[in-house]
This record gives structure tokens, sequence and C-alpha cells, in this order.
């Protein structure tokens, strides 16, 4: 397969709750970064890890986002206490390196449905 | 300020048509690098092309061409002799060389090619 997946593609939750959401990136790929696709806001960046760090959370819309990559593969977006405003497509992308002139591969998404 | 701006929100053609999509961008780097995206109905961001800051040669792909031009801060996209499966949100994205590697989207403009 080769691609970056993610999971689940969908989820539906009630407010409140918490939710994680799985990226797996291409294998060897030492960049990893999360977007949020909404309506009004278009694609924004959340936060990138160079390896399994995390220089830069900045991007992070509250502190109810974290997020973290261990092994240098897999990451895991977590939301706590979920709003309505959380509800978006939440893309992750992977690159060879943190390099701004290298292409990103994106996965399918999760669309995440807050009620 | 780092800023893409894609004026045109959709644009409907009849197949066959060529079809010009729009894309500015602001920086203040003078090294940096513009990318585009196509998003289809199933959602996964597919990478069309790059470009550096040092290279204004326009890059022509089958049926797809690209204008930049830097004096106008500008990197146009062309669908010649357009078809259905052209069908999709494109988006332009700045990347730049003081950045982390996270890209800036443009809001995207919706293409619906029409037989």
């Amino acid at each position: 397969g080769a691609g970056v997946s993610q999971s689940p593609s969908n989820k539906v939750t009630e407010k409140g709750k918490d939710v994680e959401l799985r990226c797996d990136p291409i294998s060897g790929h030492t960049a990893l970064y999360w977007y949020r696709q909404s309506l009004g806001q278009g694609l924004e960046f959340l936060i990138y890890f160079q390896g399994n760090s995390a220089p830069d959370k900045s991007g992070l819309p509250s502190d109810r986002f974290s997020a973290e990559r261990t092994g240098g593969s897999v990451s895991t977006l977590t939301i706590q206490r979920t709003q309505q405003e959380d509800s978006a497509v939440y893309l992750c992308a992977s690159s060879s390196l943190l390099a701004p002139y290298n292409e990103q591969f994106f996965g399918p998404g999760t669309r995440l449905t807050v009620l | 300020a780092q800023k893409v701006t894609q004026a045109q929100t959709e644009i409907s053609v009849v197949e066959k048509e060529d079809v010009t999509l729009d894309c500015v961008y602001e920086t203040r780097d003078t090294t940096y690098y513009l990318f585009w995206y196509k998003q289809p109905p199933s959602g996964e961001l597919v990478f069309l092309i790059r470009r550096n800051s040092f290279d204004e040669q326009n890059e022509i792909s089958g049926r797809y061409s690209w204008n930049f031009q830097k004096s106008t801060s500008s990197f146009n996209f062309t669908i010649t002799a357009s078809q259905v499966v052209d069908s999709a949100v494109y988006f332009c994205a700045l990347n730049y060389g003081g950045s982390q590697g996270n890209l800036i989207f443009g809001k995207g403009t919706k293409l619906s090619v029409k037989p």
C-alpha cells in the first residue's frame, strides 16, 4: 500500500467526549503534518512532527488539542472535551524530510462530527 | 505575512473548454515554493506541481499548464480541453524558506466540468 492512511474515516461523537484520530505515514517519512479542513476556515495547519518531536504547537486551536508521534511513525491527534466547532475533516500528511520544498503526501482524512 | 488568495470560489465549464484557475500569493521571503493540489470528490489531496521562486519557467504536463509570474505574484493553472474527470477542488499553496514546512493554502476553487 504505501500511502498515508488515517483512521477512523468517519467519527461521530457527542459534545464533551474525547476523540483520538490516527495517522500512519508513508514508511520512512520523517516529517508528519496535521491539517484541519472546515467549511469556514479552509485548510489550516495544526502541528508538524520531525521524527517524534513537535517543536511548535502554536497551530493547535486550543489546549484541548494534543498530538503525539511514537517510533517515528504513527501519530495520534487527540481532542478532549469536543465542541461542535471541532467538526471538520482532519488531514494528515507526510514527507520524506522536513523541508519547505518537499511534496507532502496526504491521507484520506478523518471526518469528525460533534453533535 | 504569508498568504494565498484564490479569488474564484467556483467555476463551471462545459467539457472541452479551457479553464484557468487563478492564484495570487504574498510572502516577504525571497525563497519560497508554490504548489497546486487537486482534491477530487473522494477527498484525498493529490499533488500536481511544485515551483520554486527562482524558476519562473512555465510548465506543461499534458493538458495541464502553469504560469508563474513573480512580477504579479501569481501562479495560475490552466486546464486545456477540460474533461469531466477534472471536476474537483483545486488548491494553491505556499511554503516559504523560513517555515517549518507547513503549507499555507488558498481557500480553493471548485471546478465543475459538465458533459
